[in-house]
């Protein structure tokens, strides 16, 4: 079945380290994004990207970074420069404009 | 630019009860309109849509008629079951300024379903 694969589902970081937040699609969709979801705010983009090798800041960038070089796949990386990271990561897909969306990363602080 | 407001949650309601969800939106343009639920710790689905004024959209017994004079979306249902309880997001798409359909999605803060038996 094609979908949308976010791995891992669970992820802990310690104060000062980069992570990085797997999303992979087999749906052979051009654009994806990447959201992030707090407690009461609804989803937020962070990056998303519409074709391989180009990508475009979401509304709130700083701190993350992303890479698009496989249609397939586009990692997050959360950095040290996120000063508030614990929360909800969603990754989604599209084609034509209506998005797919995986199953979501929780990332807390240790 | 782009907004959408969904009334404040948490909805509680009983098995069977009618429900109703506001959502509200301020966009340039003319947008796409969309719900989407998400269950306790899964990730979005895409509920319904409807893409311009006056359509229906509908599915597992929701709906939402698109409201251009009153810039509305709400979300309806007869008669809710327990297996309803999630989270839902109303959301609007405006086309990239090429006209592809690769525009960002925008959405309200989530509203918390929880129906009791």
């Amino acid at each position: 079945d094609g979908g949308i694969t976010q791995s891992p589902k669970y992820l802990f970081r310690k104060e000062g380290q980069n992570v990085t937040l797997s999303c992979e699609q087999n749906l052979n969709h051009d654009a994806m994004y990447w959201y992030r979801q707090d407690p009461g705010q609804g989803l937020r983009l962070i990056y998303y990207s519409q074709i391989v090798n180009d990508f475009q800041k979401g509304d709130i960038a700083e701190g993350y970074s992303v890479s698009r070089e496989k249609k397939e796949s586009f990692p997050l990386t959360v950095t040290s420069a996120q000063k508030n990271p614990t929360a909800f990561y969603l990754c989604a897909s599209s084609i034509t404009g209506a998005k797919h969306f995986g199953d979501g990363t929780r990332l807390s602080i240790l | 630019g782009d907004s959408v407001t969904q009334m404040e949650g948490p909805v509680t309601l009983s098995e069977e009860a009618f429900l109703t969800i506001n959502c509200t939106y301020t966009a340039t343009g003319y947008p796409s309109l969309f719900w989407y639920v998400q269950y306790p710790g899964e990730g979005l689905q895409l509920l319904l849509k409807a893409t311009k004024a006056d359509d229906k959209g509908s599915n597992k017994g929701f709906e939402a008629t698109y409201r251009k004079e009153t810039t509305s979306f709400h979300l309806e249902k007869g008669s809710v079951q327990v297996s309803d309880s999630a989270v839902y997001f109303c959301a609007l798409r405006t086309p990239n300024a090429g006209g592809t359909s690769y525009g960002k999605l925008t959405f309200g803060q989530g509203t918390i379903l929880t129906v009791h038996p």
